[in-house]
């Protein structure tokens, strides 16, 4: 594809269901990261995975969050029970490499609103 | 963890005038610095980058310093247009356990007045 793709781009959810947000990154693309937006805020880091391994997710805010790219290709963030604290933009980037200067492409997110 | 702070939060400039945003990393670790652009509902996508070996990077109206003994870095967008309007943010990168760690700004929301 010809960037990173994610799904769906609005969610609305009653507080207490389960969502799943996802992310199709750039083919070929060894690192994938999620990232939360709260609205006026910089994106702040939630998860990273090299191939199919998740290597980092000290930045889950609980253990509600959970995520998974089983095929190093396509991920999953999954969101359970929801609560409105989590309403935010989820936004996921990959990039080419694992070392440094491999810049971050990102999509377009995915608008969640906890209700 | 690294800490990145940035000002201002807001920048109101006029056509054509300068545009200056600072930020500060706690880190002295962290040797990649990238700068993003934001539009409303969009991607935030890389306008600029530079690395820790290096203390001034140019791209036509852009440009990027760094002062690694401060541990700040600025973006200077010169003769400004309606289109940079946008919220930017920057960043430091740190080497986190065999891979870059990404930590970002709070944001600058720019707007250029015609």
């Amino acid at each position: 594809g010809a960037g990173v793709s994610q799904s769906p781009r609005y969610k609305v959810a009653k507080r207490g269901q389960d969502v799943a947000l996802r992310c199709d990154p750039i083919s070929g693309h060894v690192s994938l990261f999620w990232y939360q937006q709260a609205l006026g805020q910089g994106p702040e880091f939630l998860t990273y995975f090299q191939n199919e391994a998740q290597l980092d997710k000290s930045g889950l805010p609980s253990d509600r969050f959970f995520a998974e790219r089983p095929e190093g290709s396509v991920s999953t963030l999954k969101i359970q029970r929801t609560q409105q604290e989590d309403s935010a933009v989820y936004l996921c980037a990959s990039s080419a490499r694992t070392g440094l200067n491999s810049p971050l492409h990102f999509g377009n997110g995915t608008r969640l609103t906890v209700t | 963890g690294e800490n990145v702070e940035q000002h201002p939060s807001t920048l109101s400039v006029q056509e054509g005038d300068s545009a200056v945003i600072k930020c500060t990393y706690s880190d002295s670790a962290s040797n990649y610095f990238p700068w993003y652009k934001q539009e409303l509902g969009k991607r935030p996508q890389l306008i600029i980058d530079i690395r820790s070996n290096v203390g001034e990077k140019k791209d036509q109206r852009i440009a990027v310093t760094l002062n690694k003994t401060a541990k700040h870095f600025s973006l200077h967008i010169t003769e400004t247009q309606p289109e940079d309007s946008a919220v930017y943010f920057c960043a430091a990168s740190t080497n986190s356990g065999g891979y870059q760690k990404v930590t970002f700004g709070t944001g600058t929301k720019l707007q250029v007045i015609p």
